[in-house]
């Protein structure tokens, strides 16, 4: 059975740093392309990043580009999210998910059908 | 940025009833758009893909539709276990952008 297990969150002071991981199992790893997705308490989603298959390519909610780096390690099957200068508003539930694949001529369909259980990030003094 | 407006933000309906949520994005996406469920505690659930294609094991009570730049998502015969909150998501273009939810509660 395929699964996404997060780690790495935790309390973190303003403008510090952390480093959430995604291990995947049961599933051919490098063959998906990556997404990270987070959730504020009491609030909605809100999609954080996004990386090919490869890692040749990413991209970034404009709320964390900059500050935020999302890599691959296809060999371990392990998707992480460097966080930087961290805000009391990038306080959330991050979340990684894979993205389902293939949709007629595009190699993605960016929709996301495998999700972790989340894991808490909490940004405060 | 391409936002998605998604309405109602709550909804309360019977056992037994259908309810449609619409989500209208700020320009055209073509079917590049993305159903979720989710439950108090949960990871989201992925419903529907390519606006009407049903997620594989989703019962083929959830479907999709789009007219324009307007998309659909109903639910027909309403069960206890549908009381949710459920999401819109564009996949069109970066940066990938959520509707704001819709929360149904069954009565």
């Amino acid at each position: 059975e395929a699964q996404l297990v997060e780690s790495g969150g935790g309390l973190v002071q303003p403008g510090g740093s952390l480093r959430l991981s995604c291990a995947a199992s049961g599933l051919t790893f490098s063959n998906y392309w990556m997404t990270w997705v987070r959730q504020a308490p009491g609030k909605g989603l809100e999609w954080v990043s996004y990386i090919l298959s490869t890692g040749t390519s990413d991209f970034y909610a404009d709320s964390v580009r900059g500050r935020f780096t999302i890599t691959r390690d296809n060999a371990k099957n392990l998707l992480h999210l460097q966080m930087n200068s961290l805000r009391a508003e990038d306080t959330a539930v991050y979340y990684c998910a894979t993205d389902r694949g293939p949709y007629g001529s595009s190699p993605n369909s960016g929709a996301f059908d495998i999700w972790g259980q989340g894991t808490l990030v909490t940004v405060s003094s | 940025d391409i936002q998605m407006t998604q309405s109602p933000s709550s909804v309360s309906a019977s056992i037994g009833d259908r309810v449609t949520i619409t989500c209208r994005a700020s320009q055209g996406i073509n079917s590049w758009l993305a159903w979720y469920q989710q439950k108090p505690g949960k990871a989201p659930k992925l419903l529907i893909y390519a606006a009407s294609s049903l997620q594989s094991g989703v019962p083929s009570k959830f479907s999709g539709s789009k007219s324009g730049t307007e998309f659909t998502l109903t639910i027909s015969g309403l069960q206890p276990e549908d009381s949710a909150t459920y999401y819109c998501q564009q996949a069109e273009s970066f940066p990938y952008t959520f509707g704001q939810g819709t929360k149904l509660e069954i009565k």
